[in-house]
């Protein structure tokens, strides 16, 4: 178990519509990460969240947004869902530190996923 | 734009015999390099990852991984392979400060371990 919780687990819904989804980070993580897993595209990250700001995005659609809160959990919220859409959404989330080394060198740990089927 | 490649789509591997799933990277600047595992219908697991010192590092369940710079490889190994390791395998690279990606991994496109009695 890598203390990093997602929900929920699973999510079926039609396209067109909008869902979010959850993620908690491990105890004292400031960092927060959103990837999509997929058959086609494989493992690609979307957003990065650190402290409650936006640090880094990437192959994120214009349709999907994030927000990380003052207690530290995130959002992923994904609107005007396509069949495309349906994918494993893993969330992650490190330290943001890492005693004395870059501060990217930290190591990310992942929550279970949220598995998101659209029909 | 920093990448990891995992030439194997899948490996094939005896009980008891030792295993080796390949990873090479191409990055700017000093590369940090990770290995997680995944389970059917699970998340990712952490195995270990190197950002500087020893070539050889050690991880969890037994792995170990060799960073090789003049071959920019980080192949993923074990001494013994036991049928509870057949899983899936990601290499990934993380962005570095000069490329500006904030802490980003970037993962290779998977190895299937299937180890069989």
């Amino acid at each position: 178990d890598s203390g990093v919780t997602q929900t929920p687990k699973h999510l079926i819904t039609a396209t067109g519509q909008r869902v979010t989804l959850r993620c908690s980070p491990r105890s004292g993580d400031l960092s927060v990460y959103w990837y999509q897993q997929s058959l086609d595209q494989g493992l690609q990250f979307l957003i990065q969240y650190y402290n409650g700001e936006e640090r880094a995005k990437g192959n994120i659609l214009e349709r999907f947004s994030a927000q990380q809160f003052p207690d530290l959990h995130s959002e992923l919220n994904l609107s005007s869902l396509e069949l495309g859409d349906s994918a494993l959404y893993f969330c992650a989330s490190s330290s943001g530190t890492s005693g004395g080394l870059p501060w990217n060198t930290d190591t990310q740990y992942f929550g279970p996923g949220t598995r998101l089927t659209v029909l | 734009a920093q990448s990891v490649a995992q030439p194997e789509d899948q490996v094939n591997v005896a009980e008891g015999n030792p295993l080796t799933v390949k990873c090479t990277y191409s990055v700017s600047g000093n590369p940090y390099l990770f290995w997680y595992v995944q389970y059917p219908n699970r998340g990712l697991q952490f195995l270990l990852k190197y950002i500087t010192g020893d070539n050889l590092v050690k991880g969890s369940y037994g792995f170990e991984a060799e960073f090789n710079k003049s071959q920019t490889s980080f192949h993923l190994k074990k001494p013994s392979a036991l049928v509870s390791d057949s899983a899936l395998y990601f290499c990934a690279v993380r962005d570095t400060i000069l490329t500006g990606g904030g802490n980003k991994l970037t993962f290779g496109t998977g190895t299937q371990l299937k180890v069989e009695l």
